[in-house]
């Protein structure tokens, strides 16, 4: 079965510093694997994905994320945290073809950024 | 092109009251999902449905029903709300590629 597992409930980090949030999925096949972002008493927004290819992955808003198949791992950075960036991330993995595409999430990592 | 809507956007229920969970897509997205969300535990699977006429069970199912009558309507009904189903509901759609798209949600609170 597969999981996803992200790693602190809570970041915090000083406006500029580098933005680190972690994430490590089971998966017995190579899965598929999503960043959404929420901001306050919003929907998910797809800040990138992974499906094929290259494992270095780039999204909106400057982030981008690296696919590691040995560490089974899908970690979301950013070199310069902005005030806005402020929110809740969800890792998401996926087995595309299998249960129709349903989405797995992890339990979400809340950035705050302190200026 | 608005995407996926929901409606309403807040709602708060009575136990043992009943309610529809509308959600429309205009997206012409086979594929549709209906999410909960509680604090701390990320979004779980409550019902999915590949096409019109077609709908499956998910991760967390119980207490609730769907159904899909045409492309664009997936509403999700709550019968005898019990408070174990406050939260914030998030329906999804996708195309034949893999991307959700995510509607802004409702949020549900059983008294």
């Amino acid at each position: 079965a597969q999981s996803v597992t992200q790693l602190g409930s809570h970041v915090s980090v000083s406006e500029g510093a580098l933005v680190l949030l972690r994430c490590n999925y089971s998966s017995s096949v190579p899965p598929y694997l999503f960043w959404y972002v929420q901001y306050p008493n919003q929907g998910l927004q797809l800040l990138l994905k992974y499906t094929t290819g290259a494992t270095l992955v780039k999204g909106i808003n400057g982030f981008e994320a690296e696919f590691k198949k040995s560490e089974t791992s899908f970690h979301l950075t950013k070199p310069s945290a902005h005030m806005s960036d402020a929110a809740e991330y969800f890792c998401a993995v996926s087995l595309y073809g299998g249960s129709q595409g349903n989405l797995i999430f992890g339990k979400g990592t809340k950035l705050s950024v302190k200026p | 092109n608005a995407g996926v809507t929901q409606t309403p956007k807040f709602r708060i229920l009575k136990i043992g009251q009943s309610m529809t969970l509308q959600c429309t897509q205009d997206m012409n997205h086979n594929y549709m999902y209906w999410y909960r969300q509680d604090p701390g535990m990320g979004l779980k699977l409550i019902y999915y449905s590949v096409g019109a006429g077609i709908t499956d069970k998910g991760e967390v199912p119980n207490g609730y029903n769907v159904s899909r009558s045409t492309t664009e309507d997936f509403p999700l009904r709550l019968e005898l709300a019990a408070p174990s189903q406050t939260s914030v509901y998030f329906c999804a759609s996708r195309p034949e590629t893999i991307t959700q798209y995510f509607g802004p949600g409702t949020r549900l609170t059983v008294l």
